[in-house]
């Protein structure tokens, strides 16, 4: 079956520094994947995707690029901000039969960015 | 647009007790789901469903049933409330079809069960 493992975390960062978020993945069909955001208090929302190989998924400074050598999804950041503290959980979407392409996520990593 | 709205926000049960957890959109979209979060265990999938009529089961079915008569309304119903479903429930969304299309989530219920 289809599985995602990220790094669980927590991760505690200082304002402006580099974020590395590690996610591999395996699929039994050629998946999408996605970075989502839940921030204190809310429901998830998408930060970005990618749909195909070698494909880099950007948003708000925020890119992940699809290796699938690797069968990777890092996610990635130059410059942290305290408003980007949050869970960001990685995820798959991948054909389950026929067109029905259900959505696996990853635990989730907690991040916190201090001033 | 409204999006994904969930009801109630908050609620606390007492052990054997019932509920519906209602869950709407307004995007029209085929795909519906149900997950529950709770700490260290990430998003697990309760029950989805592809289209009006038609529902299945996720990783963690027991104990919640479900049904879909219309596109905009997906209840989660708990028959008989337990401890153990003390959890923040999520509602979701997505167009069916597209391997690469966005899942929209509602804010959330957060259910404690005494």
């Amino acid at each position: 079956g289809n599985s995602v493992t990220q790094m669980e975390g927590p991760v505690t960062l200082s304002e402006e520094a580099f974020l590395t978020i590690n996610c591999t993945y395996t699929a039994t069909g050629y998946p999408s994947l996605f970075w989502y955001v839940q921030y204190p208090g809310e429901g998830l929302q998408l930060l970005l995707k990618a749909t195909k190989a070698d494909d880099k998924g950007s948003n708000k400074g925020f890119e992940a690029t699809y290796r699938k050598e690797t069968t990777s999804f890092h996610l990635e950041k130059g410059s942290v901000q305290v408003s980007d503290s949050a869970v960001y959980f990685c995820a798959l979407s991948d054909d389950v039969g026929g067109s029905n392409y259900k959505l696996t996520f990853g635990k989730g990593t907690l991040l916190t960015v201090n001033p | 647009n409204a999006g994904v709205t969930q009801t109630p926000k908050f609620q606390v049960l007492k052990t054997g007790q019932s509920m519906t957890l209602q869950c709407a959109q307004d995007m029209n979209h085929e795909y519906m789901s149900w997950y529950r979060q709770d700490p260290g265990m990430g998003l697990r999938l309760i029950h989805y469903s592809v289209g009006a009529g038609i529902t299945d089961q996720g990783e963690v079915p027991n104990g919640y049933n479900v049904s879909r008569s219309t596109t905009e309304d997906f209840p989660l119903r708990l028959l008989s409330a337990a401890p153990s479903q003390t959890s923040v429930y999520f509602c979701a969304s997505r167009l069916g079809g597209q391997r690469f299309s966005e899942q929209y989530f509602g804010p959330g219920t957060r259910l404690t069960v005494t």
